[in-house]
Formats: structure tokens, sequence, C-alpha cells
């Protein structure tokens, strides 16, 4: 079955260092997504990709970095100037603007 | 910038009576659409029902549907005979049917409903 696969479910990251979260689709879709979601808050965007070796800032993208090499791959590196990185990440990906996002289960992330 | 305001953190309704969750948006497009998701405890986001602005048709899908005031930017999603399956966070989401905007989605802040037995 075709799917966006997060891996992993959940992640520890002590101060400093840089984790990279993973999320791999297989349906074929051009545009992939990276969104931050905080307790009572909704859904913030970090970096999306509409191509291969394209991709652009979101609204929070400080602290976070991005690539594109494949169109099946999307990670999502927190780095150590990320500032409050313990939240739930969402990785998503789409067809085209008229369709809505298919979502990954999600990577809760934890700095102890 | 499109905003999504959902103005009730939290709604409760009994099993299998009407609940209407509340979604305004702001936006100077004509041309865009508009999701309600689900994100039950599991935390797996699921897309509920869509709406395109260019339809004057109100979308549903079963026991869900929505009422779409295009002037009024409202978009409120109506849940008919509540189930406990339910009971999520519920989020109001506007894409702009522009190339140039990447195809992002602009939430809302959520909408937690609890279904009482």
């Amino acid at each position: 079955d075709g799917g966006i696969t997060q891996s992993p479910k959940y992640l520890f990251r002590k101060e400093g260092q840089n984790v990279t979260l993973s999320c791999e689709q297989n349906l074929n879709h051009d545009a992939m997504y990276w969104y931050r979601q905080d307790p009572g808050q909704g859904l913030r965007l970090i970096y999306y990709s509409q191509i291969v070796n394209d991709f652009q800032k979101g609204d929070i993208a400080e602290g976070y970095s991005v690539s594109r090499e494949k169109k099946e791959s999307f990670p999502l590196t927190v780095t150590s100037a990320q500032k409050n990185p313990t939240a739930f990440y969402l990785c998503a990906s789409t067809l085209s603007a008229r369709y809505g996002y298919t979502f990954g289960s999600g990577t809760r992330l934890t700095v102890v | 910038a499109q905003t999504v305001t959902q103005s009730q953190p939290e709604m409760s309704v009994q099993e299998a009576e009407t609940v209407t969750l509340s979604c305004t948006y702001d936006t100077s497009e004509s041309d865009y659409y508009l999701f309600w998701y689900k994100q039950p405890p599991s935390r797996q986001m699921i897309l509920v029902i869509r709406q395109e602005a260019y339809k004057q048709q109100n979308a549903t899908e079963n026991r869900f549907s929505v009422n779409f005031q295009k002037a009024a930017k409202s978009f409120s999603l109506k849940i008919s005979d509540s189930q406990l399956g339910d009971a999520a966070m519920y989020f109001c989401a506007y894409r702009s049917a522009t190339i140039t905007s990447g195809s992002r989605l602009t939430f809302g802040e959520g909408t937690q409903l609890t279904v009482n037995p």
C-alpha cells in the first residue's frame, strides 16, 4: 500500500546535538512538507519542497535544514541552533493543490 | 498572508447528537481549497472533508458536512449522529489554488471535540 513513513516514532536528543528525522513516501507525490505541532497550537510549516533538489522555507525554518535529493525522501535535520526543539513533527505529501495532504504518523522529539 | 481561526478550543457533544465546529479564514484570493482534518489520540492526521471555493454546493461525506459561506469567509463542520470514535482534535485548513503558493496548507489552532456516552 502507498503511504508516508516517518521514523523514528520517538527520538531523544541531547542539547547541542543535531538529529535527523526521516520521511519517505511511495505515492509518487512531487510536493512534500514538514510541520511542527506544539500543545495547544496548530501545525506550523517548517520547510516544503515542490520538486527534487528544490525546497523553500516555511514560517519557522530557523534551526532546521532539509534536503530533497530523491523524490521519495525529504529528511529534516533539527540543528543545535533550534532553541526549543521538543515537539511533534509531521511530514506530509500531496499530488496537487486541489487535494489534501497525506500525512505520516509523526515523530515525537524530546530534548533530554 | 492567509490566516485560519478556530474560535472554539474545546467542544463537547452527546453521542448521537449533532455538533458544529466553527472556522473562519482571511484571504484576498478568490480561488482556494478548504479542508477539515481530524487528529485522534493516535495523532495520525486524517482528511475528513474538502471544499473547493468555486463550488457553491456544500461538501458532504456521510455524517460530515460543511457550511461554506464564501462572502463571510466561514467554513463550519457539522457532525451528525456523533459517535465515540469522532472524539479528536479537528483542524480547519486553507490552501491557495495559485501555483506560487507551493500548495502549502495553513492550519487553524484546532478544536478538541469530546463525545459523551
